[in-house]
């Protein structure tokens, strides 16, 4: 079964802030993807890749970078982080398949204040 | 563009009682439908898919059938336990990228 870990699990940062999520796939997947999940709003993709130097944007990109190093690293990068960035982040990854199907890290909380 | 819309945010039911949340979906081609599962604390799983017209998928006692007619793909289950209590998510692909379009869930819990 494909494991994809995120660190940290939980990030507390001011606004203006720089904040840097890791993501690490350890099944060899092409595709990696990062969501923010919101209440309300559901899971919301910010950015893809489907390899290391790779970058798709996603729906909701605006305040976030991302960049793949390698096959098995995601990076999510928010470099003047402000409080409407607060939320659970979730990294997953899959072969690319029709996009599915996603196994799911176990997910950031991020709190901008 | 792509969309997928749940219609009930939250659903609360009585152990053993009939489930349905009702998805409905837009895109243009033939995408595949799927639906995912996440208990509290964790990530969303990936549940079942299906890939055409009429076909069923089903994992765990869930199961849902592709209705391209109606465009939809609702999630049901006979006899709901403690255990189901999670956030249900339907989402679409395969429709010329490789990424999904999330509904924006729908919450299931046990009425004590």
């Amino acid at each position: 079964e494909a494991a994809v870990t995120q660190s940290p699990r939980n990030k507390v940062t001011v606004t203006g802030g720089n904040v840097t999520l890791s993501c690490r796939q350890t099944n060899s997947h092409n595709y990696m993807y990062w969501y923010r999940q919101d209440t309300g709003h559901g899971l919301r993709l910010i950015h893809y890749s489907y390899g290391a130097g790779n970058l798709q944007i996603g729906d909701v990109p605006d305040g976030y970078k991302a960049t793949r190093t390698t096959q098995e690293d995601f990076f999510l990068l928010l470099e003047l982080a402000s409080p409407s960035q607060t939320s659970l982040y979730f990294c997953a990854s899959s072969e690319g398949d029709w996009g599915g199907e996603q196994y799911f890290g176990p997910g950031t909380r991020l709190t901008v204040l | 563009g792509d969309s997928v819309t749940q219609t009930e945010g939250q659903v609360a039911l009585s152990e053993e009682d009939f489930l349905t949340i009702h998805c409905n979906y837009s895109a243009s081609g033939y995408p595949a439908l799927f639906w995912y599962v996440q208990y509290p604390g964790e990530g969303p799983q990936f549940l079942f898919r299906a890939s055409r017209d009429k076909e069923k998928g089903s994992s765990r006692g869930f199961e849902a059938t592709y209705d391209k007619g109606t465009t939809s793909f609702h999630l049901r289950k006979a006899s709901v336990q403690e255990s189901d209590s999670a956030v249900y998510y339907c989402a679409l692909g395969g429709t010329g990228s490789n990424r999904l379009t999330f509904g924006k869930g729908t919450k299931f819990s046990l009425i004590p």
